[in-house]
């Protein structure tokens, strides 16, 4: 079973856009929900992260929103560039066990 | 600051043969995991270490796959033997005081 559920699978953006992807999640054990990117042939990489205790991180362009009642929690990327083309996963960590979950992850393709 | 290291990059082997796969974390960092990843999918976790101990290893299939990490520091993934369906990519990351994980770019493996 998918702890984490990450949609869209894939994404088209005109430069200039917002990029939104959204997650997904039922365990009420997870503490910490972090964005990653992952550019072709490289590990992934902690963009942004947040606590569930906040409802809104901005940093630059890119924005997680969080809905604890609803268990949801998004990724908006504003001024979307090419360079921001790569895939991108949520993820939530169970904080006692310090184990984490990732959904399966958004191809965004960001167009000149 | 030197981030994860993986070794080997790339691996090609035949069926049945071993593969062993080494991953030295960020200095300082106690807690070390390794992840499958799949194509177009996110990671998985198959093994995660305290410091020596491994205190997560569920996901590990047992019979074929085995991991140390010695002294606490780097640590070493091995499949005996391979099968066709290991072909994947093997994620090391770590982690220190705070809720962040780092990965390395990891060893991308190819069963023929």
């Amino acid at each position: 079973q998918q702890q984490v559920k990450q949609s869209p699978q894939s994404l088209i953006v005109q430069k200039g856009g917002i990029s939104i992807i959204n997650c997904a999640y039922e365990n009420t054990a997870f503490d910490y929900f972090p964005w990653y990117q992952q550019f072709p042939g490289k590990g992934p990489a902690l963009l942004i992260a947040i606590r569930p205790d906040v409802s809104e991180k901005k940093e630059g362009r890119f924005t997680i929103s969080f809905n604890k009642s609803a268990k949801q929690f998004s990724l908006h990327i504003m001024d979307s560039q090419p360079g921001d083309s790569a895939t991108y996963f949520c993820a939530a960590r169970v904080g006692n066990f310090n184990k984490f979950y990732f959904g399966s992850g958004t191809k965004l393709n960001v167009k000149p | 600051e030197a981030g994860v290291v993986q070794s080997p990059r790339y691996k090609i082997i035949e069926k049945k043969q071993p593969v062993a796969f080494w991953c030295n974390p960020i200095s300082g960092h106690n807690t070390l995991y390794w992840y499958l990843q799949n194509l177009g999918q996110g990671p998985e976790l198959l093994i995660r270490y305290e410091n020596e101990e491994a205190v997560d290893d569920s996901q590990l299939p047992k019979d074929r796959f085995s991991a140390e990490r010695l002294k606490g520091v780097d640590s070493t993934l091995k499949i005996q033997p391979a099968e066709l369906g290991d072909s994947a990519v093997y994620l090391c990351a770590s982690s220190g005081q705070g809720y962040e994980q780092y990965f390395g770019p990891g060893t991308r493996l190819t069963v023929t």
